[in-house]
């Protein structure tokens, strides 16, 4: 019974495109949140929602859209992908902002632009 | 604003040999410190957490220890095997619906 799971795992797409990424959680955590891994494999945070709430963008380009429908799910759109898309995207899930907050990982779902 | 180091970057012991991975952080006001084990093509592993209130952590052959006055945490994997290989991420958490993660160390135990 995966916790945090993200849908689609792979995305191949010719720039211009758009496409969307799924995520959902089952842990009853108050907190989801986007990262983009790049090639280098460092991750960056996107996005953070609590409770439903966008309280992080963390200057992200306005092509990038999160939606969360409720507090189990957060999804992302992207409009016009470019070359620089090219990146795995990780989603992401804590209860509470306090000390004790586990930050649970999705698998991943990686975006190739071609 | 909060950057996070890890060193060394690349890692290659044998197997049996305790070895010790680093953390640096430049922000003290941290609410914790949390080590990820990734696999390659996999997502993140959850390995240990520590609160700002604690010094160390331990979970099996991993220990993870933290100075938050000078900025700094140590995992600690005593034994290791092939099956560590893998690589540890250290992130921070200061309280702003964000963990700023570190850059990484790639640990290669050999057989």
């Amino acid at each position: 019974d995966t916790a945090v799971s993200q849908t689609p795992k792979y995305l191949v797409t010719q720039m211009g495109n758009d496409k969307s990424i799924k995520c959902e959680q089952n842990l009853g955590h108050d907190t989801m949140y986007w990262y983009k891994q790049d090639s280098k494999k460092f991750l960056k945070i996107m996005f953070s929602y609590n409770n439903k709430e966008l309280i992080i963008n963390e200057t992200v380009p306005n092509r990038f859209s999160p939606k969360s429908p409720d507090k189990a799910h957060l999804n992302l759109h992207i409009n016009s992908l470019e070359l620089g898309d090219s990146a795995v995207y990780f989603c992401a899930s804590s209860r509470g902002t306090n000390g004790a907050n586990v930050l649970t990982f999705g698998a991943g779902s990686r975006l190739t632009v071609l | 604003k909060q950057e996070v180091t890890q060193i060394p970057a690349a890692l290659s012991v044998p197997e049996g040999e305790n070895l010790v991975l680093n953390c640096s952080f430049t922000d003290s006001a941290i609410y914790n410190l949390q080590w990820f084990r990734q696999d390659p093509g996999k997502g993140l592993t959850s390995l240990l957490l520590i609160q700002s209130s604690q010094r160390e952590q331990t979970s099996g052959r991993l220990n993870a220890s933290l100075d938050k006055s000078s900025g700094r945490s140590t995992l600690y994997i005593a034994a290791s095997q092939p099956g560590d290989s893998a690589t540890y991420l250290c992130a921070v958490y200061s309280g702003t619906y964000k963990y700023i993660f570190g850059t990484g160390t790639r640990l290669k135990v050999l057989a």
